[in-house]
């Protein structure tokens, strides 16, 4: 089945420095992917939409220039945190679909700020 | 705005037993819902999926029916197993492949 990929796991990093999370959809193409946050004992919610060639589209609320999203292959899509700080400590998941068919996840992004 | 609503947040029940999770949103004008789990720190596997015009999906052990109208789905576990504890989280899906997601039920299932 379809697969998508999701690195790092785990992140740890200080205050004020960026961290880069990367999402490659493995054996297809996906023209748009979903980055999702998800704090603890909290649903997930939805970051933005992530368009190959494109601007990301971004959710209310959610920073664009914290947040910086990349999608520039149709297998790869990154998202990076800039300056990060300690409320951005989350666990961040990004999403895939393949044509018509169900959304595929990645494994997910623990990220701690020190 | 969409909301969806999964009740209970947690349930505990001894292996073998049946078991039943509620899932409930209150825009019916959705194109489908997915049922997904979740282990601690780990992504999401999608379980079953719904399309709106369909009233149920099942796979294995695990039955999810759909009731548009209602604005309810509920995903049932047949004989449960301690390898089906996580969480569960049930998602509508809108337009523009927009997932809301209720907060999930933290199902444990003991030996």
């Amino acid at each position: 089945g379809a697969v998508v990929s999701q690195h790092p796991s785990w992140v740890i990093c200080k205050s004020g420095t960026s961290v880069k999370i990367e999402c490659r959809s493995l054996d297809f193409q996906a023209t748009t992917m979903f980055w999702y946050r998800q704090f603890p004992k909290q649903s997930l919610m939805l970051m933005a939409t992530s368009n190959e060639g494109s601007k990301a589209t971004y959710e209310q609320g959610v920073e664009k220039d914290k947040f910086l999203i990349n999608h520039a292959s149709l297998t790869l899509s990154t998202l990076t945190v800039t300056s990060a700080h300690p409320e951005d400590s989350s666990f961040y998941i990004c999403s895939a679909r393949l044509l018509n068919e169900k959304l595929f996840f990645g494994s997910g992004t623990q990220l701690s700020v020190l | 705005k969409q909301e969806v609503t999964q009740i209970p947040a947690a349930l505990s029940v001894p292996e073998g037993e049946n078991l039943v999770l509620n899932c409930s949103f209150t825009d019916s004008a959705i194109y489908n819902l997915q049922w997904f789990r979740q282990d601690p720190g780990k992504g999401l596997t999608s379980l079953l999926l719904i399309q709106s015009s369909q009233r149920e999906q099942t796979s294995g052990r695990l039955n999810a029916s759909l009731d548009k109208s209602s604005g309810r789905s509920t995903l049932y576990i047949a004989a449960s197993q301690p390898g089906d504890s996580a969480t569960y989280l049930c998602a509508v899906e809108t337009s523009g492949s927009r997932l809301t997601f209720g907060e999930g039920t933290q199902l444990t299932v003991n030996p």
